[in-house]
């Protein structure tokens, strides 16, 4: 199986900070990536979808980046809905893979 | 707008067995995967099973091989999941999701399974 690390696993961060959120894979899956978001007791939501592309709906200062085995989420300019777990997840090959989380806090 | 509801979780006991359901709406079902995800108490997502549209295609995490099977029903726009020889470590919340792009573009409220004697 494909294995997903992701760092860090906790950031804390201020409104208006420029947050990146990488996430590696243990071997080559092109651009098969997506970005998640979940917030306590919600389900997780779609944010970037093939590495790169914002799915409907997602504020620009969300965007992502990377291919073959390395990536990254960046959050240009943090707002107070952002907080909460970020997960990356592969989709090259099954089983699909998750990354272990990456927990985004107020500072 | 697509929606997507479970039921069909709770209390079972270790070796028991549960079939949980999502029932789907908003959008032309057969033409998706579909698949589940799961999250037990307090740790992370893990992908547990998907479906091609027809169902003619399935995986699954190792974990559950043998012992979950996930099905569809394209007429009555419903997918399944169908727990055998239950383990505690299978306690999560199970959600279920459309794939589109191979990923998870929506999710149900999710179900909780709790495994315990």
């Amino acid at each position: 199986d494909i294995q997903m690390t992701q760092s860090p696993s906790s950031v804390s961060a201020s409104v208006g900070d420029r947050v990146i959120i990488t996430c590696r894979a243990s071997q080559d899956i092109s651009i098969w990536l997506g970005w998640y978001h979940q917030k306590p007791g919600k389900a997780p939501k779609l944010l970037v979808f093939a590495a790169s592309g914002l799915q409907s709906g997602v504020p620009s200062r969300f965007s992502g980046s990377g291919s073959g085995t390395d990536f990254t989420l960046t959050i240009s300019s943090l707002q107070p809905e952002d907080f909460g777990t970020y997960y990356c997840q592969q989709a090259n090959s099954f089983p699909y893979t998750f990354g272990q989380g990456t927990k985004l806090e107020m500072k | 707008e697509v929606q997507l509801v479970e039921s069909g979780g709770g209390l079972v006991q270790p070796g028991g067995s549960l079939r949980l359901s999502c029932a789907a709406s908003g959008f032309i079902f057969s033409k998706y995967w579909m698949s589940w995800v799961r999250q037990a108490p307090g740790k992370g997502l893990e992908w547990v099973a998907g479906i091609k549209q027809e169902g003619s295609e399935r995986h699954y995490v190792d974990s559950v091989k043998g012992r979950f099977t996930i099905s569809r029903d394209n007429a009555k726009t419903m997918l399944f999941l169908q727990m055998n020889s239950l383990r505690v470590e299978d306690t999560a919340v199970y959600y279920c999701t459309r794939e589109a792009t191979s990923l998870s573009d929506s999710w149900g409220q999710g179900i909780l399974v709790t495994v315990s004697s």
